[in-house]
């Protein structure tokens, strides 16, 4: 089985803080991606990689950046913590790009709150 | 701009009885459809999907049936279950792009 591991499970920040939120996934897949889950909004698309040192942004990136220096590792940073950042963030992954019908793993997400 | 759409937040059904969710979405241009389910402190996993090509995928007691004229899926669990209490999000495909709806919350009481 596909494992994707998020390093926090619960964070509580400061506003302006940097943060750093981590995830490793074992099964050498190609994409990457960070999703933010907010109630009655679903899970949004913040930045996605398909390569490593690859990022693509996805539909609400303001705020937010990542890195991807090894193709298990992917990184979401925020670089100035605000309290409109509190929210579930789930990383995961998918085989490669072009597979059709490809299904994504997710981790078991981290429950960040900016005070 | 909400491609995928599930305009039930939550839904209650007795076990043993059918639960049925459903999926509204607006870009003709995804050609795959999957269904996710989430537990609480969990993420979500993987649960079924179909391809644009079809109109129903069967897998157990899940079942998932696309109409593409009315851009509508749907998810049949029959028969319901306590365990298939959780959250599910519909999710539609087109290259590599993945949207997701906001999920609805399914309860199956004893």
């Amino acid at each position: 089985d596909v494992k994707v591991t998020q390093s926090s499970r619960y964070l509580v920040k400061r506003t302006g803080e940097k943060v750093f939120l981590e995830c490793v996934q074992d099964m050498d897949h190609e994409n990457m991606f960070w999703y933010r889950q907010d109630p009655g909004l679903g899970l949004r698309l913040i930045y996605f990689s398909y390569d490593v040192k690859m990022k693509e942004k996805g539909d609400i990136p303001e705020g937010y950046s990542v890195s991807r220096e090894k193709k298990e590792r992917f990184s979401l940073i925020l670089e100035s913590a605000s309290t409109n950042q509190t929210s579930m963030y789930l990383c995961a992954s998918s085989l490669g790009a072009g597979v059709r019908g490809e299904k994504l793993f997710f981790g078991s997400g981290t429950q960040l709150s900016v005070l | 701009d909400q491609q995928v759409k599930q305009n039930s937040p939550s839904l209650s059904v007795q076990e043993g009885r059918i639960s049925i969710l459903n999926c509204d979405y607006t870009n003709s241009m995804f050609d795959y459809f999957l269904w996710y389910k989430k537990y609480p402190a969990e993420g979500p996993t993987f649960l079924i999907s179909i391809s644009s090509i079809k109109d129903k995928n069967e897998d157990g007691r899940f079942t998932v049936f696309l109409n593409k004229s009315a851009k509508h899926l749907s998810l049949h669990i029959v028969p319901s279950q306590p365990g298939d209490s959780a959250v599910y999000f519909c999710a539609a495909k087109n290259n590599n792009d993945m949207r997701f709806g906001a999920g609805t919350r399914l309860t199956v009481k004893p």
